[in-house]
């Protein structure tokens, strides 16, 4: 049974045009993750949800912004889309409650922009 | 800033052969540790977790072991198959108040029949 799952698994968009890539799970995980992984490369933070706190990186273009709605759900939303932002997007959920306790990911979401 | 380095970069070996992958932290303030696989075009796949008090972990063919206070972590795989090929990639989380995962560049590993 899928516990993080993100949607669309592809998705097209073009240049300039916002897009909102979406994660949800059913893990009851108190942190969620959005990272940014372009081929060969390790996947890169953007930021974090620790509970209700949003942790940025750093180096996060401001084009990229973060919403939680609820437990449940977390949403990556790109203003303006360049070709750079081309990669796979990957969701990934934590709970602190526990150090035995693994991160689980989504299938991710192909992001292409023409 | 933590920083997480997976040596070698890429590793081709014949089918049965025993193999280790390395990653090393500059951070040795960690929750845990977590070995993860990934296909290519794929999500990541969780393989082992050490908890920062832990020295090792075993799960089938895999063992993952653990030293903090010198940064390092081993995973071992024994009897390589053709199915093993894959990106592995080791992820550290913080603890405290972050919990921030940060991940090395990976392994990406060939089994040849």
């Amino acid at each position: 049974d899928a516990m993080v799952i993100q949607n669309p698994r592809y998705q097209v968009t073009q240049f300039g045009k916002p897009v909102t890539l979406s994660c949800s799970q059913t893990l009851n995980h108190n942190v969620m993750y959005w990272y940014q992984q372009k081929s060969s490369q390790a996947p890169k933070l953007l930021f974090h949800y620790y509970d209700k706190d949003f942790n940025n990186e750093a180096d996060t273009p401001d084009n990229f912004q973060s919403r939680r709605p609820n437990t449940s759900f977390c949403f990556l939303d790109i203003r303006s889309p360049g070709l750079g932002d081309a990669a796979m997007y990957l969701c990934a959920t934590s709970f602190t409650g526990s150090p035995n306790t693994e991160a689980f990911f989504g299938q991710g979401t192909r992001l292409t922009v023409v | 800033k933590q920083e997480v380095t997976q040596i070698p970069a890429a590793l081709s070996v014949p089918e049965g052969e025993n193999l280790v992958l390395n990653c090393s932290f500059t951070d040795s303030a960690i929750y845990n540790l977590q070995w993860f696989r990934q296909d290519p075009g794929k999500g990541l796949t969780s393989l082992l977790l050490i908890q920062s008090s832990q020295r090792e972990q075993t799960s089938g063919r895999l063992n993952a072991s653990l030293d903090k206070s010198s940064g390092r972590s081993t995973l071992y795989i024994a009897a390589s198959q053709p199915g093993d090929s894959a990106t592995y990639l080791c992820a550290v989380k913080r603890g405290g108040s972050n919990y921030k995962l940060t991940f090395g560049k990976g392994t990406l590993l060939t089994v040849n029949p």
